[in-house]
């Protein structure tokens, strides 16, 4: 069975500091995504990566960055963190690049990111 | 603009009855629709699928049904039970130039099931 682990739950940083947050996979999947979801927003893609070192931009990536040096870590970064990136971020992988039918998405649990 | 519509933030239903989830799109180029559920404090878990090609697939005690002309696809589940109470989110993707794209995910469907 599929695990993604993202190493922090909960998060509480202020305003202006930059924030790591991990997740790592363990069934050697290429690709990666991280997504935020916010109430009344559903689920939207912030980055993600079809294999190490490599990243592209998902739909609202801005205020952020990502780093894929290991196949099974995939890293997001808030180089300078505001109030307006206080959100639940959940990390995904799959077997094929999208998520789609016949390969889905596995996410973790998710952090929980305030910014005070 | 939102490609995939959930327009019901929330539904309640009788435990042993029928939960139907609905979902409205409005890319004519998806070619796959997935279904996630949702616990709180927990990441999304994949539920089932359909390829634009079929207009029904059934996993158990859910189904999705696929009306491309009405670009509606919904999710039944019979009979609810309350450990399905979670939020569902409808999902969808497309071929761009060959490959295939992103999954687009709508808002998600709050499902209380009562008993």
């Amino acid at each position: 069975d599929v695990k993604v682990t993202q190493s922090s739950r909960y998060l509480v940083k202020r305003t202006g500091e930059k924030v790591f947050l991990e997740c790592v996979q363990d069934m050697d999947h290429e690709n990666m995504f991280w997504y935020r979801q916010d109430p009344g927003l559903g689920l939207r893609l912030i980055y993600f990566s079809y294999d190490v070192k490599m990243k592209e931009k998902g739909d609202i990536p801005e205020g952020y960055s990502v780093s894929r040096e290991k196949k099974e870590r995939f890293s997001l970064i808030l180089e300078s963190a505001s109030t307006n990136q206080t959100s639940m971020y959940l990390c995904a992988s799959s077997l094929f690049p999208t998520g789609s039918g016949n390969s889905p998405l596995h996410f973790g649990n998710g952090t929980r990111l305030t910014v005070t | 603009d939102q490609q995939v519509k959930q327009n019901s933030p929330s539904l309640s239903v009788q435990e042993g009855r029928i939960s139907i989830l609905n979902c409205d799109y409005t890319n004519s180029m998806f070619d796959y629709f997935l279904w996630y559920k949702k616990y709180p404090a927990e990441g999304p878990t994949f539920l089932i699928s359909i390829s634009s090609i079929k207009d029904k697939n059934e996993d158990g005690r859910f189904t999705v049904f696929l009306n491309k002309s009405a670009k509606h696809l919904s999710l039944h589940i019979v009979p609810s039970q309350p450990g399905d109470s979670a939020v569902y989110f409808c999902a969808a993707s497309a071929v761009y130039g060959g490959s295939q794209g992103n999954l687009i995910f709508g808002k998600g469907t709050k499902l209380s099931v009562k008993p």
